[in-house]
């Protein structure tokens, strides 16, 4: 029943030093994203991939990069961070690439939250 | 304008009482639209889809109005355990294999004994 999974829960990191917000799903999904959550803002996109090998920008991809090796992970570097940076991340992951096809159903993970001090 | 917008709230309701939110979006040929429910420093889920036609699941029903351009969702009867925050997303412009899902920033609700 694992579902999404993200790692880690909690990170503080200095200004400019990078890391990998890591995102693993069990459930065989092709799509697979990564959100921010700021207050007073909606869920922005970052960065998303529709299969392996392919990736695209989201709303809000500076200062963020991605990989997709496998269909079961998807991993968020920063690559120089930022005090912007500050936020709650979150992967998620459909079974449908095509908008509104079936439910729409986006399965999130915990949530990583990320301070940039 | 937000692309797609929510009354922040908090709503502030006695347990057993009927609330209802709205949501605004901005482009009319958004093709699908939701409501997540998030728990305090939990991740989103999915609440219900939105149907044309409307749709109930149990207390809560969703209503749809593409002529004027929000979606509803009505909370009867409300728990304690309703309290959450209720997201607002549309899906605003299929491209193809890419779902846009567009975020409202949400609307807070707290129930009370």
């Amino acid at each position: 029943n694992a579902g999404v999974t993200q790692t880690p829960k909690f990170q503080v990191l200095k200004t400019g030093q990078s890391m990998t917000l890591q995102c693993a799903q069990d459930m065989n999904h092709e799509y697979m994203s990564w959100y921010r959550q700021d207050p007073g803002m909606g869920l922005r996109l970052i960065h998303y991939s529709v299969g392996a090998g392919i990736t695209d920008q989201g709303e809000v991809p500076n200062g963020y990069n991605v990989s997709r090796s496998t269909t079961e992970d998807f991993p968020l570097r920063l690559l120089s961070a930022a005090p912007s940076q500050t936020s709650v991340y979150f992967c998620a992951s459909s079974m449908e690439k095509i908008a509104g096809g079936g439910t729409g159903e986006l399965f999130f993970g915990e949530g990583s939250r990320l301070t940039v001090l | 304008r937000k692309e797609v917008e929510q009354d922040p709230g908090p709503f502030n309701v006695p347990e057993g009482a009927t609330v209802a939110f709205n949501c605004t979006y901005s482009n009319s040929a958004s093709q699908s639209f939701f409501w997540y429910r998030q728990d305090c420093r939990k991740e989103p889920k999915l609440l219900m889809s939105v149907y044309s036609s409307g749709n109930e699941d149990g207390r809560f029903t969703a209503q749809l109005n593409r002529a004027s351009q929000y979606i509803s969702l009505l909370i009867r009867d409300s728990k304690l355990s309703d309290s959450a925050t209720y997201l607002c997303v549309v899906n605003m412009k299929p491209l193809a294999g890419f779902q846009k899902l567009v975020f409202g920033t949400g609307t807070r609700l707290l129930v009370s004994p």
